[in-house]
């Protein structure tokens, strides 16, 4: 059964970088053909598609977020991780890791992490 | 840059009730792939309907999404308890893959 775990700081100073893994047990990253994505939902709003990456390291991301965005992955970890720098407020969000439902797309996440809510304070 | 307006921003009917959620894209969504999901407070999204109309496993049938182009609909024939939660429509046929910004469905 496939399962999806974030792990990471759950306080971030703002200027600094939030990092988040995500570690996948029950499929193994490189073998696959998904995008496995990041998505946010800050407090009292709706969802927000952070960024994908492919099991060779071809990425997507959110052009909102500018150039804050590093998505990487560590097929020997089946890990992987999200960096997100010079962190404000506005970053303070639950943080989901997803696979999509089908291979060679970036939507459609059947597969979820439990989410983890990171806040950025000083 | 697609934005997805869902509407109406909230919705409120009785268990036993039919229930019609819009999503509206600014453009085509290339090949219908929409997608909607269901979040409880909490909880990670569930996700319902992909490809506009392909429930995903362990969905009831109560449950279908219809659409093409840029205008998508998401019906669940009769309202559940557990059904009350936000529902949220996605497009990923393009990047950025945008969500709209949600469908409150709560009890009357």
């Amino acid at each position: 059964q496939l399962q999806l775990q974030e792990s990471g700081p759950g306080l971030v100073k703002p200027s600094e970088t939030l990092s988040l893994t995500c570690t996948v047990s029950g499929d193994s990253i490189s073998s696959s053909s998904y995008y496995w994505g990041w998505i946010r939902q800050p407090p009292g709003r709706g969802l927000e598609w952070i960024g994908s990456i492919y099991s060779g390291g071809s990425t997507n991301h959110n052009p909102s977020l500018k150039s804050r965005v590093t998505i990487s992955v560590d097929t020997s970890k089946n890990q992987f991780s999200l960096k997100l720098s010079s962190v404000t407020a506005a970053d303070t969000a639950v943080y989901y890791c997803a696979r999509p439902v089908m291979e060679w797309l970036a939507g459609g996440f059947d597969n979820w992490g439990q989410g983890t809510l990171v806040t950025v304070s000083s | 840059e697609f934005v997805l307006t869902q509407s109406p921003g909230t919705l409120s009917l009785s268990p036993g009730d039919r229930a019609t959620l819009s999503c509206r894209a600014s453009q085509s969504v290339p090949a219908g792939y929409l997608a909607w999901y269901h979040h409880k407070p909490g909880q990670a999204p569930r996700l319902l309907i992909y490809g506009a109309s392909s429930r995903a496993t362990g969905i009831p049938d109560r449950f279908s999404g219809s659409g093409s182009g840029t205008d998508f609909t998401l019906t669940i024939s009769r309202l559940e308890p557990e059904d009350f939660a936000v529902y949220y429509c996605q497009q990923y046929g393009s990047p950025p893959y945008t969500f709209g910004q949600g469908t409150k469905l709560e009890i009357k």
